[in-house]
């Protein structure tokens, strides 16, 4: 494999289920992110981890919880969605070089398409 | 209130033409902006970017241009080809490693 995987592809759930969506990057690198894109909205940043650490939380609800075991793998745990969660779920890397290195270029998984009923 | 604008929601190009796509920005502590195209079921891939230190910056068939004092910046693609057909985002970072993206430009590059 390469790049950013992410799984499910696709994901169905009801709004008492417990489900997870997984990244895996294998790219090296040490930051990852999670955004969620929903019909004719930007790209919205949900959470980042840099160095395993959680530095960023864009004010998500706390039914979305997020995890990262490692540098390579990602997790965002579900639990009583909405039907307005129901979105494209992206996923992306970076190395995070710091200071005054300027952007770092985000490597995007293809997404987990999840509807909510 | 969104701070990347696109607000061409669709451009239709013919082949060999030049396809330009626009973004404003409203946040001027913005410093770094970046191009991103998406095919259908894929993640953004990285096109292309530019330093609010430059106003120019090309790669290939692909420029973009940054004018810091209207907030605007475009990127230009000349000759258009089927395959640059997507949808092109816009992403702008006043901090490393935040992204703020625009709500995307669907490009249709016809024969």
């Amino acid at each position: 494999e390469t790049g950013v995987t992410q799984t499910p592809r696709h994901l169905v759930m009801g709004m008492t289920n417990k489900k997870s969506l997984k990244c895996e990057q294998h790219l090296g690198h040490n930051a990852m992110y999670w955004y969620k894109q929903s019909a004719k909205k930007p790209l919205e940043l949900m959470f980042v981890y840099s160095l395993e650490e959680r530095v960023e939380n864009n004010s998500v609800p706390s039914r979305f919880s997020p995890e990262c075991p490692n540098s390579s793998h990602l997790f965002l745990h579900l639990h009583t969605l909405q039907p307005e969660d129901s979105a494209l779920y992206l996923c992306a890397s970076s190395q995070d070089r710091g200071g005054d290195a300027g952007i770092n270029e985000q490597f995007f998984g293809p997404g987990t398409r999840l509807t909510v009923l | 209130d969104q701070q990347v604008k696109q607000n061409s929601p669709s451009l239709s190009v013919q082949e060999g033409r030049i396809s330009i796509l626009n973004c404003d920005y409203t946040n001027s502590m913005f410093d770094y902006f970046l191009w991103y195209k998406k095919y259908p079921a894929e993640g953004p891939t990285f096109l292309i970017s530019i330093s609010s230190i430059k106003d120019k910056n090309e790669d290939g068939r692909f420029t973009v241009f940054l004018n810091k004092s209207a907030k605007h910046l475009s990127l230009h693609i000349v000759p258009s080809q089927p395959g640059d057909s997507a949808v092109y985002f816009c992403a702008a970072s006043a901090l490393v490693d935040k992204l703020i993206f625009g709500t995307g430009t669907r490009l249709q590059v016809f024969p």
